[in-house]
């Protein structure tokens, strides 16, 4: 069956640190894949897609992602952590519809 | 531009109860999307609509949620009657279409309903 996996619920980074979320998807072929943003009582915010192309995406609030089709992941990473990045954050795909993975939760310690 | 707009943003209702939220897209978009999102768990789709007709509706446990989008503009979900297992946020989201390459979604707030 289709599906995405997020493999870390949480992870827990200092301000000023890197940060690297994990995706992974199963399909038969390469779908779309995005990552989104939710914070606290607000809705999804889209951080980045990959449709094709060149593999590494860059995204909005200093984010990106880099596609490797041989390990079926689509990572998300920022160099440097700001506090303002706790959020939970899921990675999605869409071949015909739109399927989330489970979410990581990014808590920034001072 | 205005977003998606949700209404309302948090609803505490008995068990057995009916219920009933209201979304409005973004302007001029065609595809508009219900989504589920228990808690720890990802958005999970219920239905989309494309103008006023139902593209996809296969998880929407339609023995109790009904949604509709007169016009083609508004949407409104409704859960008859509501069940403990029913506590989730509801997103709604739109989008210009419903080709993939073009199927960037903008959400809305949601709806944070609690059963008792």
């Amino acid at each position: 069956a289709q599906s995405v996996t997020q493999p870390d619920i949480h992870i827990t980074v200092s301000e000023g640190a890197s940060l690297e979320l994990r995706c992974n998807y199963s399909y038969g072929a390469t779908p779309y894949l995005f990552w989104y943003v939710q914070s606290p009582g607000q809705g999804l915010q889209l951080l980045l897609k990959y449709f094709s192309g060149d593999t590494l995406v860059q995204g909005i609030k200093g984010f990106e992602a880099e596609f490797k089709r041989s390990q079926s992941s689509f990572n998300l990473r920022k160099p440097s952590v700001h506090w303002s990045d706790a959020a939970e954050y899921f990675c999605a795909a869409n071949d015909y519809k739109l399927s989330f993975g489970a979410g990581t939760t990014v808590t920034v310690r001072a | 531009e205005a977003g998606v707009a949700q209404s309302p943003r948090y609803k505490i209702i008995e068990k057995r109860q009916s219920v009933a939220f209201w979304c409005n897209p973004i302007s001029g978009h065609a595809t508009l999307y219900w989504y589920q999102q228990i808690l720890g768990q990802g958005p999970k789709l219920l239905i989309q609509f494309q103008n006023n007709g139902v593209v996809d509706d296969s998880q929407l446990p339609k023995d109790r949620f009904s949604a509709e989008r007169l016009k083609g503009v508004d949407s409104t979900l409704k859960i008859q009657p509501a069940k403990l297992e029913d506590s989730a946020v509801y997103l709604c989201a739109s989008s210009l279409t419903t080709a993939p390459t073009y199927n960037e979604q903008f959400f809305g707030p949601g709806t944070r309903l609690t059963v008792l």
